[in-house]
């Protein structure tokens, strides 16, 4: 099975900066990768999904990469802001679309 | 619609008794999953259901989880007896027809005393 590394360390930021989370992956490159949000006390909520034949996706001041060499994405929060605070988690199919394997996620704390 | 509903959401018990938790998925969403959650890492699978077929319990140790999904909506999760070491969330998730996306409930927070 996969193993997927996040890192365990938080990531502080400013407000208005851009945060950048990285995701690695060890073994075959998957269908697709999620992305997800989870604050304290609550579960995870879908973000973003890219497919292997995608090099980017954006969605509003999100923006997720798929790099297949480097088996690695990136997700990107622009314009960072207090409330995109929270433990972002990635995820990798590994059963056809029917089994999301996580990694440990990132926490973001976002300061004024 | 009303996403994946859970509950309890909290339960403290003592160990050797037995807990069970409860997951009523988005209408019309065949499939059904029960994550686990320790505190700092992500989730991981213990069991998903194809309506009401487990398949893929690999991951659920069976000596004292049990998992059951009855006319393949409502599930129920059961450990018995509790150990100390399954103090920790257990996440219900939905994936629905043909998109990827997975819906999680709130979880369900177990502490074993």
């Amino acid at each position: 099975s996969q193993k997927i590394e996040q890192n365990s360390e938080a990531l502080n930021i400013q407000e208005g900066k851009t945060a950048t989370l990285t995701c690695n992956y060890t073994n075959y490159s998957p269908a697709y990768l999620q992305w997800y949000r989870q604050d304290p006390g609550r579960g995870p909520v879908f973000l973003l999904l890219i497919r292997e034949n995608e090099k980017e996706k954006r969605k509003e001041r999100l923006k997720v990469t798929f790099d297949t060499t480097l088996k690695q994405s990136l997700f990107h929060i622009t314009a960072s802001q207090p409330a995109d605070s929270a433990t972002y988690l990635c995820a990798l199919d590994e059963g056809g679309g029917n089994k999301l394997t996580f990694g440990t996620g990132t926490q973001l704390k976002v300061e004024l | 619609e009303a996403g994946v509903v859970q509950s309890p959401r909290y339960k403290i018990i003592e160990k050797k008794q037995p807990v069970a938790f409860w997951c009523n998925p988005i209408s019309g969403h065949n499939t059904l999953y029960w994550y686990l959650q320790n505190l700092g890492q992500g989730p991981e699978l213990l069991i998903r259901y194809e309506n009401e077929e487990a398949v893929d319990d690999s991951q659920l140790p069976k000596d004292r989880f049990s998992a059951e999904r009855l006319k393949g909506v409502d599930s129920t999760l059961k450990i018995q007896p509790a150990e100390l070491g399954d103090s920790a969330v257990y996440l219900c998730a939905n994936r629905g027809g043909s998109g990827n996306t997975i819906y999680f409930g709130e979880g369900s927070w177990l502490t074993v005393v």
